[in-house]
């Protein structure tokens, strides 16, 4: 599988955008980028997806470098409860089967 | 939105005794589920892919016999720690795509079971 990489934390102030990196340099023409994040004691929600174009959705936009090899997840005004495990993930659009592969992610810290 | 059901939340169990996990999709229809587990300040680690009317696929280092999968219908997998160890103990999640849509959709989460082995 194609690797992503993220930084371990990031902090934000509340109402204020964020903007978390990922690099993928190695991300295949079939690969989707797939963005979750983790509330503690909880199991992953999905975020966002794309695959070249930007994206937008209710809870945040998706940037996508022209050459694919990295992405940001901007959340436009954070609040306490974004703060959450952050993953980036690659998904191979030839096969529905394929399980996601968690890395470390972004640890999202939110302050008042 | 597509809703996936795991249960119990938290169960706590004696060492040597089995423990039985279930994951349901609400609305939708799952081929494969997958099961994670994940331990304390760590991410997520895929144990198995589970293919409905068929055996499971179990990933490397984790034990078929210890970890029982079954996938009976499209949409409830079942997941059995027989003869749970203290080690055992860790956070278990269940996923599953919705087989309606195309391959890459999002994969929907339980919102885990914690298990204490005593």
């Amino acid at each position: 599988d194609a690797k992503t990489t993220q930084p371990n934390s990031m902090e934000s102030n509340e109402e204020e955008p964020v903007h978390l990196p990922c690099n993928h340099s190695t991300i295949s023409g079939t690969d989707y980028i797939h963005w979750y994040r983790q509330l503690p004691s909880q199991g992953p929600e999905y975020v966002i997806h794309g695959l070249t174009s930007n994206v937008n959705n209710r809870m945040a936009s998706l940037a996508i470098a022209e050459d694919r090899k990295s992405s940001t997840l901007i959340l436009h005004r954070a609040t306490l409860r974004d703060a959450a495990v952050y993953y980036c993930i690659l998904r191979d659009n030839s096969n529905s089967g394929y399980a996601l592969n968690f890395g470390k992610g972004t640890s999202l810290l939110v302050t008042p | 939105g597509a809703v996936v059901s795991q249960h119990p939340s938290r169960v706590i169990c004696k060492s040597g005794t089995s423990v039985k996990i279930e994951c349901r999709s609400l609305d939708f229809q799952a081929t494969t589920m997958f099961w994670y587990r994940q331990f304390p300040k760590q991410s997520l680690m895929l144990m198995a892919t589970s293919n409905e009317g068929s055996k499971a696929t179990y990933e490397q280092g984790v034990e078929k016999d210890k970890f029982l999968i079954n996938h009976a219908s499209l949409t409830l997998s079942t997941l059995t720690v027989t003869s749970a160890h203290p080690e055992d103990s860790s956070f278990y999640i269940c996923s599953a795509r919705d087989q309606g849509q195309g391959a890459a959709s999002p994969l929907h989460f339980g919102n885990g079971t914690r298990l204490t082995v005593t």
